[in-house]
């Protein structure tokens, strides 16, 4: 039984462009949300998809953005990057009856 | 907003140790979580807190969610050199059990073999 799966592992991107993170949901799970992780810091909450929709929103700017698709898998697209945004990305699964359980992340560097 | 506060921020304990670290919070929570993560890893599930004074095992892992439900603490007994790593404790935000959820800042476990 698979786990959360991302990717990619690692990107390299330069300030202003685009970036689009991958993620399919452990087997049985609905819900993805995504994090935020700086080095040296506990995750950030990004925002939570359900049903394909946005369910839940963490205070994080409008370059943030999502999609669910109805396999429940989830991309995360972050737009104009800054030096800031870089960052490990995680991406968790859950589901009504079970609690998240996180990918092994997407090292995002922005140069 | 909730936050949570972890103790100690470090440890660099012997192998063999058994260790303990907490967290706490302002305000209630109704779930506690207790992670591990590797570095350059996802965080790893050890241990779910539903109800206010549970008492989970997990091997040599041992949770309590605190009576008050503004705090838990994790035990390791008998540590080993793979129990290196960053603990979280974790619990979802007010709104939704099953919505986001709220992270503490770590406690980083270092074991000398």
């Amino acid at each position: 039984d698979a786990g959360v799966t991302q990717s990619p592992t690692h990107l390299i991107k330069t300030r202003g462009q685009q970036v689009t993170l991958r993620c399919s949901p452990k087997s049985g799970h609905d819900t993805v949300s995504w994090y935020q992780q700086a080095l040296g810091q506990g995750p950030q909450f990004i925002f939570q998809y359900y049903e394909e929709e946005e369910r839940q929103r963490g205070n994080f700017p409008d370059r943030f953005s999502g999609h669910q698709f109805p396999n429940y898998s989830s991309e995360l697209n972050v737009n104009a990057l800054l030096l800031g945004d870089s960052a490990l990305y995680l991406c968790a699964s859950s589901s009504i009856t079970d609690t998240q359980y996180f990918g092994p992340g997407t090292r995002l560097t922005v140069l | 907003g909730q936050q949570l506060n972890q103790s100690p921020q470090s440890m660099f304990i012997q192998e063999g140790e058994d260790v303990s670290m907490n967290c706490t919070s302002s305000s209630i929570f109704n779930t506690w979580l207790w992670y591990k993560q590797d570095p350059g890893e996802g965080p790893v599930l050890l241990i779910a807190l539903y109800k206010a004074g549970e008492l989970t095992s997990n091997g040599r892992l041992t949770a309590q969610f605190g009576i008050t439900r503004k705090d838990s603490f994790l035990n390791i007994s008998a540590s080993i050199p793979s129990d290196v790593g960053i603990y979280f404790c974790a619990g979802p935000g007010l709104t939704s059990n099953t919505g986001k959820l709220i992270f503490g800042q770590g406690t980083t476990l270092q074991v000398k073999p």
